[in-house]
């Protein structure tokens, strides 16, 4: 079976520093992987999604995140933070095509100024 | 476009109570799903519908049930409701590889 694991539950930055967020999968099949932010009391918006090509992918408000097969990981990375990023993040898997996500636990992000 | 809309954003039920969550989306998608949040859990699936009159269990089901009747709606029941499934629970829609959420529906069951 699937899984998807953030490590650090809570990840505290500075105003512009580099934010760096962890996630590791475990597949038998080729994933689809995704990163989705949610604000408080919202739901979740899609950052940023990897299905096939090009292991480095670019999203909204600055993030990227890089598919590392050899790794199992696809962390995301925002090279400086903003206040406006404070937010919970998720990773989350979908066995190819199969239209169902498997989220890991989350990551809260605390943005210092 | 109103996207994904769930009601209503606050519950609070007692034990036993029953209640269903309602959930419409306008994009015409055939996949529609509802999650449950909890906290350091992420989000587990309970049910989800690839299309009107199809529907099937997630990873968490016990407790719930769904209907698929037409495309827009996908309303969540709660027979019986126990104080474990206090939780924000969330619908979404997808057609390719993107899911849509709705706002969230925050239930307590005292």
């Amino acid at each position: 079976a699937q899984s998807v694991t953030q490590l650090g539950s809570h990840v505290s930055v500075s105003e512009g520093a580099l934010v760096l967020l962890r996630c590791n999968y475990s597949s038998s099949v080729p994933p689809y992987l995704f990163w989705y932010v949610q604000y408080p009391n919202q739901g979740l918006q899609l950052l940023l999604k990897y299905t096939t090509g090009a292991t480095l992918v670019k999203g909204i408000n600055g993030f990227e995140a890089e598919f590392k097969k050899s790794e199992t990981s696809f962390h995301l990375t925002k090279p400086s933070a903003h206040m406006s990023d404070a937010a919970e993040y998720f990773c989350a898997l979908e066995e190819a095509a199969g239209n169902k996500l498997t989220f890991g636990g989350g990551t809260r992000v605390l943005v210092k100024p | 476009n109103a996207g994904v809309t769930q009601t209503p954003k606050f519950r609070i039920l007692k034990i036993g109570q029953s209640m269903t969550l309602q959930c419409t989306q306008d994009m015409n998608h055939n996949y529609m799903y509802w999650y449950r949040q909890d906290p350091g859990m992420g989000l587990k699936l309970i049910y989800y519908s690839v299309g009107a009159g199809i529907t099937d269990k997630g990873e968490v089901p016990n407790g719930y049930n769904v209907s698929r009747s037409t495309t827009e709606d996908f309303p969540l029941r709660l027979e019986l409701a126990a104080p474990s499934q206090t939780s924000v629970y969330f619908c979404a829609s997808s057609e390719s590889n993107e899911q849509f959420f709705g706002p969230g529906t925050r239930l307590t069951v005292l």
